[in-house]
């Protein structure tokens, strides 16, 4: 079965400066997609970015990038220029594309970011 | 173009009754799934559902149901609540179901559910 693992509970950065949150996974699947998203303490999840397993590129959004290492299964999030509104709990996710394509979830990071 | 919404956003309900929570997705998503988050569990996945049909189950009890209408709306629905079902439910809908792109998820923003 997948699993999604992301190490850091919490983690912390001053705003401005850049911060990387870890995230590795377990697949038998050589086809998926992964994703970060961020949920504030509103609740309301946000998609932050996605990646394809079959694309090379690290995909970037703005502040936000990816360093997708599929031989390593590793998919960290960094955030570049931290601002307040960054702060929130971020989950890692995974969906595959064989029979059981549900989307999974790892336990989170919760960032703090300080002025 | 609206997000995705759920009703209602705040439940109360006592051990024993059962519950219906409702999602309405993005115009035009053909898929909803549906997420219990609790503190102690993380988010773990419940159903998705595609066309009106249950494309994926997650490990929970026969309690746990959920249905999608033509409309791509979706109920899910808890019978003889526990203790333990107190959580944020949450609804997320995409265009297409995992094999297909795109297919990442839209979240809604949420129903907490407290049982007492």
């Amino acid at each position: 079965a997948q699993t999604v693992t992301q190490s850091q509970p919490e983690m912390s950065v001053q705003e401005a400066e850049t911060v990387t949150l870890s995230c590795t996974y377990d697949t038998s699947e050589s086809d998926y997609y992964l994703f970060w998203y961020k949920q504030p303490p509103s609740r309301q999840m946000i998609l932050v970015i996605r990646q394809e397993a079959y694309k090379q590129q690290n995909a970037t959004e703005n502040r936000f990038s990816v360093n997708f290492q599929k031989a390593a299964k590793s998919f960290s999030l960094k955030i570049s220029d931290s601002q307040l509104g960054d702060a929130a709990m971020y989950f890692c996710a995974y969906r595959g594309t064989g029979g059981n394509n549900d989307m999974r979830f790892g336990a989170g990071t919760r960032l703090t970011v300080k002025p | 173009k609206a997000g995705v919404t759920q009703t209602p956003r705040y439940l109360i309900k006592t051990r024993g009754q059962q519950v219906t929570l409702s999602c309405s997705p993005i115009s035009g998503h053909r898929s909803v799934s549906w997420y219990q988050q609790t503190p102690g569990q993380g988010l773990q996945f419940l159903f998705e559902y595609f066309s009106e049909t249950q494309r994926n189950k997650g490990n929970f009890p026969g309690r746990f149901s959920g249905r999608q209408f033509s409309n791509s709306r979706s109920e899910m629905n808890v019978s003889t609540l526990e203790l333990g079902d107190s959580a944020l439910y949450l609804c997320a809908s995409s265009l297409s179901s995992g094999r297909q792109v795109p297919n990442e998820q839209f979240f809604g923003p949420g129903t907490r559910l407290t049982v007492l």
